[in-house]
């Protein structure tokens, strides 16, 4: 069964610390992308990667980091350096940079 | 001002309608379109993907493009409840992964 997977559904952390969203996917997939959904705003991107070993900022990088260790894996990490991190984290991926970008469940962060 | 416009809704159709979503946008370069639906606490589904001007139909649903208007449409035919979601435009410049996407209108299909 082919897809993208996210996990945790919901995430909670203290203000100050760092946390790892996890992306798997297992569509043989070489772009994966990382995005922030709030409300009242469209998605927005934080880091896209066109291959393995190979990442790019998107629009609102700051205060996040990934690593593509992996064809199948993206983590996004939220580190305490970003201001407003409680967020809906969407993560995607597209068979190659530019095509069309299927979206994971989603992992809805709350940071207190 | 925004590259992308949607209107946000809510927006509001009995069972059975016809159902019209549109997105204005700014920047002439964009080329691909897409459309995608997102259930509540959801992540988004695509439903269509066009490239330049013209309609492309699938189903219920029909997509259209006017790049000398910069307006997209999405039309939803015999609507049903379960059309009830968010829908998202998103468009992207020919070359460029980063896609730019629209607030999303919230759509109610009433039983």
């Amino acid at each position: 069964d082919g897809g993208i997977t996210q996990s945790p559904k919901y995430l909670f952390r203290k203000e100050g610390q760092n946390v790892t969203l996890s992306c798997e996917q297992n569509l043989n997939h070489d772009a994966m992308y990382w995005y922030r959904q709030d409300p009242g705003q469209g998605l927005r991107l934080i880091y896209y990667s066109q291959i393995v070993n190979d990442f790019q900022k998107g629009d609102i990088a700051e205060g996040y980091s990934v690593s593509r260790e992996k064809k199948e894996s993206f983590p996004l990490t939220v580190t305490s350096a970003q201001k407003n991190p409680t967020a809906f984290y969407l993560c995607a991926s597209s068979y190659r940079s530019g095509d069309e970008q299927y979206f994971g469940p989603g992992t809805r962060l709350t940071v207190t | 001002q925004k590259e992308v416009e949607q209107d946000p809704g809510p927006l509001s159709v009995p069972e059975g309608a016809i159902v019209s979503l549109n997105c204005t946008y700014s920047n002439s370069a964009f080329q691909y379109f897409m459309w995608y639906r997102q259930y509540s606490r959801k992540g988004p589904e695509l439903l269509m993907y066009t490239y330049s001007s013209g309609n492309k139909e699938d189903g219920r649903f029909t997509a259209q493009v006017d790049k000398s208007s910069k307006y997209i449409s999405l039309f939803i035919r015999d609507s049903q409840p379960s059309d009830s979601a968010t829908y998202l435009c998103a468009m992207r410049n020919f070359g460029n992964e980063k896609l730019t996407f629209g607030t999303g209108t919230r759509l109610t299909i009433i039983p």
